[in-house]
């Protein structure tokens, strides 16, 4: 069974730009969680999307939003870019009713 | 106090020893604990998981898990090179999705 795919790999933007990523998860996962990683911060949770609805929704301004569609793919969406939102972009998916979370490889964002 | 700690190390263990990694929460109405495995530059994968208190065991490696403590460990036997990563323990309270990181305790395995 294919992994998490995550697209593009890796993105370089200019501070002021939006950006979006894009995450297909695992077949037959319904839930799709977005993560962000810097080397300060660790890992934190973004949000997480089951059936096309956000259910939960980590500390992160309003700039960061993201969406579901009915084949499970999610994209997450960052406006306005700042220098801080440099980081590594993680998607996860699980199986309904289970609560190990796969990851997908990562989108690496860079804004100069 | 952090959510969920670690020590970042780095711990360094000969090859064919046992490592031994810990994690410690904050949250007592925590009820999933997951270890996952971060190779410098690629994307973590998850290695164990563990639910109820006591050892799960599966190959070289064996989760602890002691919620009176507030407690969970990951044992890794005949340490490996190949083993040296960045581990990372994750923790999830009650039904929500929302996985809780420590920072990670780097592990390396010298010859």
């Amino acid at each position: 069974k294919a992994g998490v795919t995550q697209t593009p790999r890796y993105l370089i933007k200019t501070r002021g730009q939006q950006v979006t990523l894009s995450c297909s998860p695992i077949s037959g996962h319904r839930s799709v969680s977005w993560y962000q990683q810097t080397p300060g911060q660790g890992l934190q949770f973004l949000f997480e999307y089951f059936s096309e609805t956000q259910r939960n929704k980590g500390n992160f301004p309003g700039r960061f939003s993201g969406r579901q569609f009915s084949n499970s793919r999610s994209e997450m969406n960052v406006s306005t870019l700042e220098l801080g939102d440099s980081a590594l972009y993680l998607c996860a998916s699980s199986f309904t009713g289970k609560n190990e979370q796969y990851f997908g490889p990562g989108t690496r964002l860079t804004v100069t | 106090q952090k959510e969920v700690e670690q020590n970042s190390g780095p711990l360094s263990v000969p090859e064919g020893a046992i490592a031994s990694l810990n994690c410690t929460y904050s949250d007592r109405g925590s009820q999933s604990f997951f270890w996952y495995r971060q190779y410098s530059g690629k994307s973590p994968e998850l290695i164990m998981s563990i639910y109820s208190n006591g050892d799960k065991e599966d190959g070289r490696f064996t989760a602890q898990l002691n919620k009176a403590s507030q407690y969970v460990s990951l044992l890794i036997r005949d340490s490996q090179p190949s083993d040296s990563a960045t581990y990372l323990c994750a923790v999830l309270a009650g039904t929500a999705s929302k996985l809780t990181f420590g920072t990670g305790t780097r592990l390396q395995v010298t010859l």
